[in-house]
């Protein structure tokens, strides 16, 4: 049982360039999301899902798309990336959301944007 | 939006007790958490309160909450080294989703 895999740990981008962040979890959790994290403002929630085909906006969307194809995956594209987006980036799933649904995180991916 | 407030930093010397403050904005909130980040790794649970509860408490951990003041506390007994990490406040505002506040890094000192 991996729990939340996010790859890659690590990524240098250049300003226009495009990529995706694999997020994948094993615990049959509907609920996903993914938040970036900038250094005193917390976690801000940029997309989530709460089930395989749904996908919603949270606060920070814009530059990012997301898509659901199946229970256990939830990449998030950036389509021309920015040096603003440069930021530590985490998925996050849970058996459902808010309440008492805890989240679960994977271990971060570090992107620069150049 | 819900805006949940911490202060940046606590320092606090090995085998004291620390106190990490929280203010929220959503008085619907129906449950607030309590967050820790160790370096380099994701988010992990530590507790949480209903907000029809006052407090919590849960081994070293004590959980407080004012409601009528959107005022919530987490007191660590007896802080180790270990205790070392960002804990987040979070707290579920309108559609169930997460707010975290900024993170409060403790740093204790041996």
């Amino acid at each position: 049982n991996a729990g939340v895999t996010q790859t890659p740990k690590f990524q240098v981008l250049k300003t226009g360039q495009s990529m995706t962040l694999q997020c994948a979890q094993d615990m049959n959790h509907e609920y996903m999301s993914w938040y970036r994290q900038d250094p005193g403002m917390g976690l801000r929630l940029i997309h989530y899902s709460v089930g395989a085909g749904i996908t919603d906006q949270g606060e920070v969307p814009n530059g990012y798309n997301v898509s659901r194809s199946t229970t256990e995956d939830f990449p998030l594209r950036l389509l021309s990336a920015a040096p603003s987006q440069t930021s530590v980036y985490f998925c996050a799933s849970s058996y459902q959301s808010g309440s008492t649904g805890e989240l679960f995180f994977g271990e971060g991916s570090r992107l620069t944007v150049l | 939006g819900e805006d949940v407030e911490q202060s940046l930093f606590l320092s606090v010397r090995e085998g004291d007790s620390s106190v990490i403050n929280c203010t929220y904005t959503d008085s619907s909130s129906t449950y607030l958490y309590w967050y820790k980040q160790e370096p380099g790794a994701g988010l992990q649970l530590l507790t949480y309160i209903f907000s029809n509860m006052d407090m919590k408490q849960d081994q070293r951990l004590t959980v407080l909450l004012n409601k009528k003041d959107k005022h919530l506390s987490l007191r660590i007994a007896d802080t180790q080294t270990g205790d070392s990490a960002i804990y987040f406040c979070a707290s579920t505002g309108a559609g169930n989703m997460l707010t975290f506040g900024g993170g409060t890094r403790l740093m204790v000192k041996p």
